[in-house]
């Protein structure tokens, strides 16, 4: 079965950094695209980017281009989403779901983070 | 790259058919046959519903059924249940640098 599990739910302040993670399991990680996808609160889904884990090779919306960084480590098949200084705004529930031609066909569960001071 | 265009709710009695639209460009849903669909229930992930205009997932009720006219998908519940209560959300590979964009989202009601 495919799955993809992702790290709890995060309470920061506004400047600091943050990581999250989404690790697969039940297929071959190295051989799919991950997506990223923001859900603000009470608004629609938004693509951020996609990386392959099998060569890093990654891609980002230009709305998100600079803002994140998207990674991998394909030996511990886990991809990440990280910011180096968050903002009130980054406030939302990030999932990750597996790119397979075009569809999102499997999804982690989200991850809630809440940028507060 | 601006999201996919979607009624923002459509509702409908149990057993009734409806059906939610998905406006985009010829270099989205017009260009290409990568047109999925998502049920959101409130608090849960997105499922996939559709994909390539068409199909559906093993496992997903074949009362959901996917088209497309030009630059336009649609997705149609037929045989309306309480439990398709959701928000539904239309996506398309498209050729902008943003490689893939999400329509803006329907909220379907069962009266």
């Amino acid at each position: 079965e495919v799955q993809l599990v992702q790290s709890g739910a995060e309470v920061k302040k506004p400047g600091e950094s943050l990581k999250i993670s989404c690790k697969g399991s039940g297929y071959s990680f190295t051989t799919y695209w991950i997506g990223w996808v923001r859900q603000m609160p009470g608004k629609g889904l938004e693509w951020m980017g996609i990386i392959y884990p099998g060569d890093s090779d990654t891609r980002y919306s230009p709305s998100f281009q600079g803002q994140v960084t998207i990674s991998a480590d394909k030996s511990i098949s886990t991809a990440y989403l990280q910011w180096s200084s968050l903002k009130a705004s980054d406030t939302a529930m990030y999932y990750c779901a597996r790119l397979a031609r075009g569809r999102l066909d499997s999804w982690g569960q989200g991850t809630l983070v809440t940028v507060s001071s | 790259q601006s999201a996919l265009t979607q009624p923002a709710s459509v509702s409908g009695s149990p057993g009734q058919s409806i059906t939610i639209s998905c406006t985009g460009t010829s270099s989205d849903v017009g260009g290409y046959n990568y047109v999925s669909w998502y049920q959101q229930h409130p608090g849960k992930a997105p499922k996939l519903m559709i994909y390539d205009v068409s199909n559906r997932p093993s496992g997903v009720s074949n009362r959901f059924s996917g088209s497309k006219s030009g630059n336009t998908a649609s997705l149609t519940i037929s045989g309306l249940q309480v439990e398709d209560e959701a928000d539904y959300y239309c996506s398309s590979y498209t050729s902008s640098s943003t490689l893939y964009v999400f329509g803006t989202g329907t909220k379907v009601t069962v009266l």
